[in-house]
């Protein structure tokens, strides 16, 4: 089935650790998107990748890091520095034109809690 | 940097009435695409608008995007419980893949 896929579901992680979120994709799409999502609020925008090795910055980047060596794959590191981590994280992807977004496709979301 | 708001926050329906969800950009969009998330989900696109004024139906949802293309509305005509869930914009501007998220409405439909 093509699409894409958060893991896992659930996150426990110590206050001072560092978490990776996976994201993958197979619907050979080169935009894809990290969002946080804290309870009754919207979308905020972490990071985003237009294509394979590059990046860019959201809204709310400072605590997080990415990478995107494959265009499958865009995981989403949760260092230590983020000062409230504990959230809803929802990881999308679409085919990317260039000034012309498509539909987002989103994966299952990954609730981090972090004591 | 780019601001998507909508109001209102929160709307509670009776089943049978209408509702509307407006959407305001602080910059001009490409485009506008509508999501909707439910309880516990994840987001799931609805539709996408491109054109300056444009407007498109989906069986009771009717969708329109400003002529200034910085702003949106989802109409739902005649609600049911179903129709329950927080309902998003989302856009971005020209020559970028930067896709904001408005700050949702959460529609509840009481039967």
């Amino acid at each position: 089935d093509g699409g894409i896929t958060q893991s896992p579901k659930y996150l426990f992680r110590k206050e001072g650790q560092n978490v990776t979120l996976s994201c993958e994709q197979n619907l050979n799409h080169d935009a894809m998107y990290w969002y946080r999502q804290d309870p009754g609020q919207g979308l905020r925008l972490i990071y985003y990748s237009q294509i394979v090795n590059d990046f860019q910055k959201g809204d709310i980047a400072e605590g997080y890091s990415v990478s995107r060596e494959k265009k499958e794959s865009f995981p989403l590191t949760v260092t230590s520095a983020q000062k409230n981590p504990t959230a809803f994280y929802l990881c999308a992807s679409s085919i990317g034109l260039r000034g012309m977004n498509t539909e987002a496709f989103f994966g299952q979301g990954t609730r981090l809690t972090v004591v | 940097g780019q601001q998507v708001m909508q109001i209102p926050q929160y709307q509670h329906v009776q089943e049978g009435e209408d509702f509307t969800t407006y959407c305001n950009s602080s910059t001009t969009l490409s485009n506008i695409q509508w999501y909707k998330q439910r309880p516990g989900g994840h987001p799931v696109f609805l539709i996408q608008l491109v054109k300056s004024g444009e407007v498109k139906k989906q069986k009771r949802l009717t969708f329109q995007f400003g002529e200034a293309k910085k702003n949106s509305s989802l109409h739902i005509t005649a609600t049911q419980t179903t129709d329950v869930g927080t309902y998003f914009c989302a856009g971005s501007g020209r020559g970028t893949d930067k896709l904001i998220f408005g700050t949702g409405t959460r529609l509840q439909v009481f039967p």
